[in-house]
């Protein structure tokens, strides 16, 4: 089945610190990439919409400064943290899928896991 | 936004019993699907239940849709200690808009 690369799986790093997440879709073309971030024993939270070769479409209270993102190629999809500070610490995960067909699953990566201290 | 509940939010079983998670949404729906998530890890794939379909299986799973109600349900029968994990379902609007339910977490105790 289709494999998602996510990377890292976990980043401890100070407050003030930009932190890069990777997403990338090892064995298809990705059109749209998705980010979530979940807390712990919640569900998952839907950030922003990713297309490739377009600006990417936030949720609603979504900081687009605070986070960005990068969908630069069909297989890469790109999250930044920007000065990330405790309450950024969370769970973040993407997941991949093409629009080209419907009714298809959407494959998520392993998540990475974010620390700030 | 969240689309779904799920409910229980917790169920707790003993293994071989069989555990029935529900799913209720609030919009029009492509088709739904069910996740599983382990500890600190991303989702796996179940089922993907589309509109026009009212029941799937696959192996020990078996979903059921009614957009009547707006609501499905997964079973796991005759469960095992290795089912534990929380089950999410998602609710694909159009173009992959995927929303997601706040889960049940499922133990299965040996």
């Amino acid at each position: 089945g289709a494999v998602v690369s996510q990377h890292p799986s976990w980043v401890i790093c100070k407050s003030g610190t930009s932190v890069k997440i990777e997403c990338r879709s090892l064995d298809f073309q990705a059109t749209t990439m998705f980010w979530y971030r979940q807390f712990p024993k919640q569900s998952l939270m839907l950030m922003a919409t990713s297309n490739e070769g377009s600006k990417a479409t936030y949720e609603q209270g979504v900081e687009k400064d605070k986070f960005l993102i990068n969908h630069a190629s069909l297989t890469l999809s790109t999250l930044t943290v920007t000065s990330a500070h405790p309450e950024d610490s969370s769970f973040y995960i993407c997941s991949a899928g093409t629009v080209l067909y419907s009714n298809q699953p959407q494959h998520f990566g392993d998540g990475t896991r974010l620390s700030i201290l | 936004s969240q689309q779904g509940e799920e409910d229980p939010q917790a169920l707790s079983i003993q293994e071989g019993e069989n555990a029935t998670m529900n799913c209720s949404y609030k919009t029009s729906i492509n088709n739904l699907q069910w996740y599983r998530q382990n500890s600190g890890r991303g989702l796996v794939h179940l089922i993907l239940i589309r509109s026009n379909e009212r029941e799937k299986h696959s192996g020990r799973l078996r979903v059921t849709l009614d957009t009547s109600k707006k609501s499905s349900s997964l079973l796991i029968t005759a469960s095992r200690a290795a089912d534990t994990a929380s089950y999410f379902c998602a609710t694909d609007r159009y173009n992959n808009d995927m929303r997601f339910g706040a889960g049940t977490r499922l133990t299965v105790k040996p």
